[in-house]
């Protein structure tokens, strides 16, 4: 229950696309949904996060999408950039800013 | 966005010996500290959480005796990898709960890189 699934591994987009990864979770008690953007030997730095009063987010190019009855969160990338290259991690929370559980990771390439 | 720091970025260690990495929060006072570990291309591993004042929780299977965590301000915590060997080699990163106003989330330190030879 405690499990964050994310989707798909690896995705590969050209410049100037749309860069989508999906997050599911079981946990309703979860109340928390941030997303974080890894560079190589660099730590995560948080991207955008949303709580579940509300099914979208937006922020620049980032932008997240809530489906509370379906349990799932999606990142969408728009008009992406090869510095987007990144590895990209969901988490989720049942009190906010503590105790993550995060994804495995997508690890996402752009194009140029 | 808030910002954390460790130090050193890298450290390369002999087996047996004592290795100590602090987490510093720069910009906001931090109750609670996490500590992570991280294996090449996989996720986040959340070893232990550390609160101002108090003991650390460590998660199950991380051992305590090994892994010493003192968070002795509220901007300060520290992980001491005790007798490291071979096999704690890794990637270690900590963050720091920014919980004010508003605001409650982690925020990331750059992470520490210990190599034991």
């Amino acid at each position: 229950q405690q499990q964050v699934k994310q989707s798909p591994q690896s995705l590969i987009v050209q410049k100037g696309g749309i860069s989508i990864i999906n997050c599911a979770y079981e946990n309703t008690a979860f109340d928390y949904f941030p997303w974080y953007q890894q560079f190589p030997g660099k730590g995560p730095a948080l991207l955008i996060a949303i709580r579940p009063d509300v099914s979208e987010k937006k922020e620049g190019r980032f932008t997240i999408s809530f489906n509370k009855s379906a349990k799932q969160f999606s990142l969408h990338i728009m008009d992406s950039q090869p510095g987007d290259s990144a590895t990209y991690f969901c988490a989720a929370s049942h009190n906010y800013g503590q105790n993550f559980v995060f994804g495995p990771g997508t690890r996402l390439s752009v194009l140029p | 966005g808030a910002v954390v720091s460790q130090h050193p970025s890298w450290v390369i260690c002999k087996s047996g010996t004592s290795v100590k990495i602090e987490c510093r929060s720069l910009d906001f006072q931090a109750t609670t500290m996490f500590w992570y570990r991280q294996f090449p291309k996989q996720s986040l591993m959340l070893m232990a959480t550390s609160n101002e004042g108090s003991k650390a929780t460590y998660e199950q299977g991380v051992e305590k005796d090994k892994f010493l965590i003192n968070h002795a301000s509220l901007t300060l915590s520290t992980l001491t990898v005790t007798s490291a060997h071979p096999e704690d080699s890794s990637f270690y990163i900590c963050s720091a709960r920014d919980w004010g106003g508003s605001t409650d989330t982690q925020y990331f330190g750059p992470g520490t890189r210990l190599t034991v030879l």
